[in-house]
């Protein structure tokens, strides 16, 4: 089992719509969990992170982590073309001070006009 | 956020030549700093993690004699790609966070072709 598990997609979904993009990871002690996007060519961007279960929001950003369930997902409301983008879902492994930052494979989301 | 800057963006060398990449956390101290390298429309794929001033700790299958990581202090690590082979030719990011269970910033990235 991957640490860190993303459907790839392609997602597609209209200009306007909700983006839904999800995350499972199997280390039951993880206590951070990120979001970036990745646009082609260039180097992730950190989008959100989220530490307790629950919802948090940023601007048009909704990440929710639920840790008995072990998955965190991001909500992009009224996505744009500029959303279009490689959504990385990250999650530190390990134990305190040793623990390291895994990343899942990624779901490209494709926002159409 | 943090700004974490990564030298050269892109390197060409021959094969046999070693290559030394630079990361600099500009406006915070980063007490770790992840590599990684990612194959076209491939996921980031962790090489090794550096704490400040202690020897890399480095993932299952990546040869530390030949990837040479220093994180000599709390704004700069380096990774040396030694005896670079074209298989080695990859897009190499880094990435540092101010402490355990953070948020890690990254590097603009290097894009390194061995010819």
């Amino acid at each position: 089992q991957k640490e860190v598990e993303q459907n790839s997609g392609p997602l597609s979904v209209p200009e306007g719509a909700i983006a839904s993009l999800n995350c499972t990871y199997s280390d039951r002690g993880s206590q951070s969990f990120f979001w970036y996007r990745q646009y082609s060519g260039k180097s992730p961007e950190l989008i959100m992170s989220i530490y307790s279960n629950g919802d948090k929001e940023d601007g048009r950003f909704t990440a929710q982590l639920n840790k008995a369930s072990q998955y965190v997902s991001l909500l992009i409301r009224d996505s744009q073309p500029s959303d279009s983008a490689t959504y990385l879902c990250a999650v530190n492994v390990g134990l305190y001070n040793t623990d390291k930052l895994i990343f899942g494979t990624g779901t490209r989301l494709q926002v159409f006009p | 956020g943090a700004v974490v800057s990564q030298h050269p963006s892109r390197v060409i060398c021959k094969s046999g030549t070693s290559v030394k990449i630079e990361c600099r956390s500009l406006d915070f101290q980063a007490t770790t700093m992840f590599w990684y390298r990612q194959f076209p429309k491939q996921s980031l794929m962790l090489m090794a993690t550096s704490n400040e001033g202690s020897k890399a700790t480095y993932e299952q299958g990546v040869e530390k004699d030949k990837f040479l990581i220093n994180h000599a202090s709390l704004t700069l690590s380096t990774l040396t790609v030694t005896s670079a082979h074209p298989e080695d030719s990859s897009f190499y990011i880094c990435s540092g966070r101010r402490g355990a269970n953070t948020e890690a910033f990254f590097g603009q990235g290097t894009r390194l072709t061995v010819v």
